[in-house]
């Protein structure tokens, strides 16, 4: 069974286009988190969500929306994409008020 | 807000020795501190980790050390094996809103020698 689950697992776009990342979690959580993984491999929280409200928010550009349709699912919106985007992007979740978060196998994202 | 600095960036060790890693943290308000496992292509894997109210801990062969005073966390694993090559991260957690935001380290790549 798999507890945490993005799609897809690569998107290669252009510049300038919007692009989504999807992300679900089996796993009854609470709360669930958007990193990014730049090619140093720094990982990077971007926003979080508990019960669909945006909790955490990173100083992300204004061009990144997450959107969380309940509190299974937390998918990311990208909108005018830059070459700077290009990085693996991870999804996790974990229950409120506890401390280990479980994370999703992350997408790529390559932007030409 | 919180920084993390993890040492070494790479690390190649002969099968069946010991490997460390070590992680400082700036705030000393940090109060959960998590070690991460990456493998290619795949997602970051709790290995273990260890609470401020605890000094050290032990799951089979890996350990954790805490040094609250200094701000200094280590991990410790013993007779090393292949699979443990992999990327490992250390990370400080501080409430927020009761949920827990980490801050991570830039990263250790492990390498077990055969």
């Amino acid at each position: 069974d798999t507890a945490v689950s993005q799609t897809p697992k690569y998107l290669v776009t252009q510049m300038g286009n919007d692009k989504s990342i999807k992300c679900e979690q089996n796993l009854g959580h609470d709360t669930m988190y958007w990193y990014k993984q730049d090619s140093k491999k720094f990982l990077k929280i971007m926003f979080s969500y508990n019960n669909k409200e945006l909790i955490i928010n990173e100083t992300v550009p204004n061009r990144f929306s997450p959107k969380s349709p309940d509190k299974a699912h937390l998918n990311l919106h990208i909108n005018s994409l830059e070459l700077g985007d290009s990085a693996v992007y991870f999804c996790a979740s974990s229950q409120e008020g506890a401390d280990t978060q479980y994370f999703g196998p992350g997408t790529r994202l390559t932007v030409l | 807000g919180e920084n993390v600095e993890q040492h070494p960036s790479t690390l190649s060790v002969q099968e069946g020795d010991s490997a460390v890693i070590k992680c400082t943290y700036s705030d000393s308000a940090s109060n959960y501190f998590p070690w991460y496992k990456q493998e290619l292509g795949k997602g970051p894997q709790l290995i273990i980790d260890i609470r401020s109210n605890v000094g050290e801990k032990k799951d089979q062969r890996i350990a954790v050390t805490l040094n609250k005073t200094a701000k200094h966390f280590s991990l410790h694993i013993t007779e090393t094996q292949p699979e443990d090559s992999a990327v490992y991260f250390c990370a400080a957690g501080l409430k927020n809103f009761g949920n827990e935001k980490l801050t991570f380290g830039t990263g250790t790549r492990l390498t077990i020698i055969p």
